[in-house]
């Protein structure tokens, strides 16, 4: 099955600094890729996605790369704030109402 | 519009006991899966229902069973609970129009002793 992997675990950054999360994924069947933000005792929030049929998707400080042959996706925060503090969670799919393989998630602190 | 709603919001039981938890998803939508993420993990799949039927499964015993009714809510059953068995079980449902976004609600935290 789809395996999804997540790197670094931890990630601490100045505030209005840039932050990159990564994820890898094994399923060459993948098409959809969410990115995910909880906070602390709160449930998981989409923040962005992509489908395997663009590379890159913009929504004002956040945006997300996709290299299928690769088979990895990156989410890029600029000009962090310390609102974006959280832990990120990376998803793969197979598409339409199908079950999301989720990473074991990110920990990004800014630092104010 | 609300979102996804789930009940109860804390919940604790003794080992060997049943639990039966509640999900109400957005409204409009018919897709409704369920997830348990484990202190410090991501969630993992555990069902999903579309239209009543079930049309997944993840690598969870037979302990665990779930239903959707005609109003699209659902219920996740768990029988001869285990210790392992604590964690926030959420639930997530998406529309027929954007089929592949999944909108979680806010959990249901199990505790067991």
């Amino acid at each position: 099955g789809e395996n999804v992997e997540q790197h670094p675990s931890t990630l601490s950054v100045q505030e209005g600094d840039s932050a990159v999360i990564k994820c890898t994924y094994s399923d060459s069947a993948s098409n959809y890729f969410p990115w995910y933000k909880q906070e602390l005792g709160k449930r998981p929030q989409l923040i962005i996605d992509i489908r395997s049929n663009v590379g890159e998707k913009k929504d004002q400080r956040i945006a997300v790369t996709l290299n299928k042959t690769a088979k990895h996706f990156s989410l890029h925060i600029t000009e962090t704030q310390p609102e974006d503090s959280a832990v990120y969670f990376c998803a793969a799919s197979r598409g339409a109402n199908s079950k999301l393989t989720f990473g074991k998630g990110i920990t990004l602190s800014v630092r104010p | 519009d609300a979102g996804v709603t789930q009940s109860p919001t804390h919940l604790i039981k003794t080992r060997g006991q049943h639990v039966t938890l509640r999900c109400s998803p957005i409204s409009g939508h018919k897709s409704v899966s369920w997830y348990q993420q484990v202190l410090g993990q991501g969630p993992q799949f555990i069902f999903q229902y579309y239209e009543k039927e079930e049309r997944g499964r993840g690598n969870f015993p037979d302990r665990f069973s779930a239903r959707q009714f005609p109003n699209y809510s659902s219920e996740l059953n768990v029988n001869a609970l285990l210790l392992g068995d604590s964690a926030l079980y959420l639930c997530a449902s998406s529309s027929q129009g954007a089929p592949y976004e999944q909108y979680f609600g806010p959990g249901t935290r199990l505790t067991v002793t």
